[in-house]
């Protein structure tokens, strides 16, 4: 059972960037891919992109690909959502989730407790 | 933007069934990827709740079922109960998209 421990929440100004941790346990981790979903406040989840750490391999949503890096440090089980040029709208819960690798682009089975991140001036 | 479309919400008397659609189209359900459900209950993260289309994971009540159709899929909760309430969303992957895709989600509530 993957457990997934993410960083704590920010207060960031616009222009700036966040980066936020996800802290992985329970698995091996080269076996997992990770992934990146946006929580607005009573809004839906929004993927934003993920990692296959094994493989090298990450990729982006449209919207989000010109301002977000996904990195992933396998030797402390650690991956990583940076995102830049914040504006008030990304004040959001961002959520850090897992899957098995053979199951990329499918289900979802992992989910960290999310990470509140503040815009505000 | 959400490229599957969900009621923004249901609702049901405990007992009841209740049905929630997820509407995708060529490039996404209808391209042959699995959709899979999510439970999201107030202040906490998303729970996986039906994989595979009619998948459940270990836990999760038999009143919890899934089914897909063409570029549609639902959920159906039968024999509602109070700690049904919550939001749903479904999910798939996109091929024109290359990732992951999440319905719009739905706030079950009930009466």
């Amino acid at each position: 059972q993957v457990q997934l421990i993410q960083s704590g929440a920010e207060l960031k100004k616009p222009g700036s960037s966040v980066k936020v941790s996800c802290k992985a346990s329970g698995g091996t981790f080269s076996n997992y891919g990770f992934i990146w979903v946006r929580q607005a406040p009573g809004q839906g989840l929004e993927w934003m992109g993920g990692i296959i750490p094994v493989l090298g391999i990450s990729n982006y949503a449209q919207k989000f690909q010109a301002r977000v890096t996904i990195t992933a440090d396998e030797s402390t089980s650690t991956a990583y959502m940076e995102l830049n040029s914040l504006t008030s709208e990304d004040s959001a819960v961002f959520y850090c989730a897992s899957t098995e690798t053979g199951k990329w682009l499918a289900e979802i089975d992992y989910w960290g407790q999310g990470t509140l991140v503040t815009v505000s001036s | 933007q959400s490229v599957l479309t969900q009621p923004p919400s249901v609702s049901g008397a405990p007992g009841q069934r209740v049905t929630i659609s997820c509407t995708g189209s060529s490039s996404n359900i209808g391209a042959g990827y699995d959709v899979h459900w999510y439970q999201q209950l107030p202040g906490t993260a998303p729970k996986l709740l039906i994989y595979g289309n009619n998948h459940r994971p270990s836990g999760v009540p038999d009143r919890f079922s899934g089914s897909k159709s063409g570029t549609s899929a639902s959920l159906a909760i039968t024999g509602l109960q109070a700690e049904d309430e919550a939001d749903y969303y479904c999910q798939s992957a996109d091929r024109s998209l290359s990732g992951y895709v999440f319905g719009t989600g739905t706030k079950v509530a009930v009466l």
